[in-house]
């Protein structure tokens, strides 16, 4: 079945170290995009990516830092610059004619 | 960064009772879509509507797309207790990769 993955479900790390956050996607779709959403909140956008080797910021990049070296994949690094790092992640695709497709998140916790 | 205005933030309803919620933007987007997020999963998409005015139903569903096309509309009749969740609204532009998401309406059903 087409979709995206997200792994680990759940993260748990120490302060003041990077985590990197896995998405692949076989829905052969062009972009994919980071959100970060806290408890009660909407999602904000971290990084988006339109094609391979090309990467946007989004509203809330600072502490982030991603790459996009295959279509299927898009990590996201956190890295120990992020104040507030505990969070969900939801990882996303989206290709025209389709809509965003999301992952089932990773939570991240840390200690 | 933008984010859409949705009401209600939270509703609580008696099983069987439909609900309205509505999605409000400063400015104009040529798509609107509607999510559903349950606890811990990644929203999944509901409703996708491209053309102001229009009225589209999926199931109990019906969304509707502003003549304005700054604001946009979801309803759910005859509730049950697995419409449960966080509903959020998205607009996007035509011709570009970026969506924009609301702040969310938190339903809960009382059997």
């Amino acid at each position: 079945d087409g979709g995206i993955t997200q792994s680990p479900k759940y993260l748990f790390r120490k302060e003041g170290q990077n985590v990197t956050l896995s998405c692949e996607q076989n829905l052969n779709h062009d972009a994919m995009y980071w959100y970060r959403q806290d408890p009660g909140q909407g999602l904000r956008l971290i990084y988006y990516s339109q094609i391979v080797n090309d990467f946007q910021k989004g509203d809330i990049a600072e502490g982030y830092s991603v790459s996009r070296e295959k279509k299927e994949s898009f990590p996201l690094t956190v890295t120990s610059a992020q104040k507030n790092p505990t969070a969900f992640y939801l990882c996303a695709s989206h290709s025209p004619p389709n809509e965003q497709f999301f992952g089932p998140g990773t939570r991240l916790t840390v200690l | 960064g933008q984010q859409l205005n949705q009401s209600p933030q939270s509703m609580f309803i008696q099983e069987g009772e439909d609900v309205s919620m509505n999605c409000t933007s400063s400015s104009i987007f040529n798509t609107w879509l509607w999510y559903k997020q349950e606890p811990g999963e990644g929203p999944v998409l509901l409703i996708a509507l491209y053309k102001a005015g229009e009225l589209t139903s999926n199931g109990r569903l019906t969304a509707q797309f502003g003549i304005t096309r700054k604001d946009s509309f979801l309803n759910i009749s005859a509730s049950i207790p697995s419409d449960v969740g966080i509903y959020f609204c998205a607009g996007r532009d035509s011709g570009t990769y970026k969506y924009i998401f609301g702040t969310g309406t938190r339903l809960k059903v009382l059997a």
